[in-house]
């Protein structure tokens, strides 16, 4: 079955700090790959995406993600923190066909100054 | 670009009441849109994908006639709860699919029914 899994649920690191969130994905061929962020009570703000290509995607607001095949796998990073960036954080794997999601289940990132 | 409305953000109405939510791509055209419930501290669970000018189809568990589906024009798909109950209450998004097969999400509508 297809399914997205972040594996932290929560994530707590210090302003200026380097930000590693997991994804790993079951899917039956490559699938199309996306990472959101969502501010409490808001809607979720596309991060990045990776269709095919290179495998190390950049995105807005200093993030990057790379896909890798042999992990089933594609991490989110960002080089330094700010406090702005907390928030809650999902991976969604979207299916060529019908263009439906499937969501992970979030990681929500706190930021300590 | 690829931005998407909802309205209202927030609503409170009464048990047995029914509540239309708009979602609107305001700046291009989206023949299919989805809509999400997500549960507090919980990821979204898609609920229908909604194709202009045709019925929406529904994803398992939901019941389709407390939740009608429609897509009337290509910027436009309106989400009603008919005879909300509390149980109902929920934050529901929207999105847009738009070019790359890349959803654009609403801001949300925070529902309360009491």
């Amino acid at each position: 079955a297809q399914s997205v899994t972040q594996p932290d649920i929560h994530i707590t690191v210090s302003e200026g700090a380097s930000l590693e969130l997991r994804c790993n994905y079951s899917y039956g061929a490559t699938p199309y790959l996306f990472w959101y962020v969502q501010s409490p009570g808001q809607g979720l703000q596309l991060l990045l995406k990776y269709f095919s290509g290179d495998t190390l995607v950049q995105g807005i607001k200093g993030f990057e993600a790379e896909f890798k095949r042999s992990q089933s796998s594609f991490n989110l990073r960002k080089p330094s923190v700010h406090w702005s960036d907390a928030a809650e954080y999902f991976c969604a794997v979207g299916d060529p066909g019908t263009y439906k999601y499937i969501f992970g289940t979030g990681t929500r990132l706190k930021v300590l100054a | 670009g690829a931005v998407v409305s909802q309205h209202p953000s927030r609503v409170i109405c009464k048990s047995g009441t029914s509540v239309k939510i708009e979602c609107r791509s305001l700046d291009f055209q989206a023949t299919t849109m989805f809509w999400y419930r997500q549960f507090p501290k919980k990821s979204l669970m898609l609920m229908a994908t909604s194709n202009e000018g045709s019925k929406a189809t529904y994803e398992q568990g939901v019941e389709k006639d407390k939740f009608l589906i429609n897509h009337a024009s290509l910027t436009l798909s309106t989400l009603t709860v008919t005879s909300a109950h509390p149980e109902d209450s929920s934050f529901y998004i929207c999105s847009a699919r738009g070019l790359q097969e890349t959803q654009y999400f609403g801001p949300g509508t925070r529902l309360l029914v009491l």
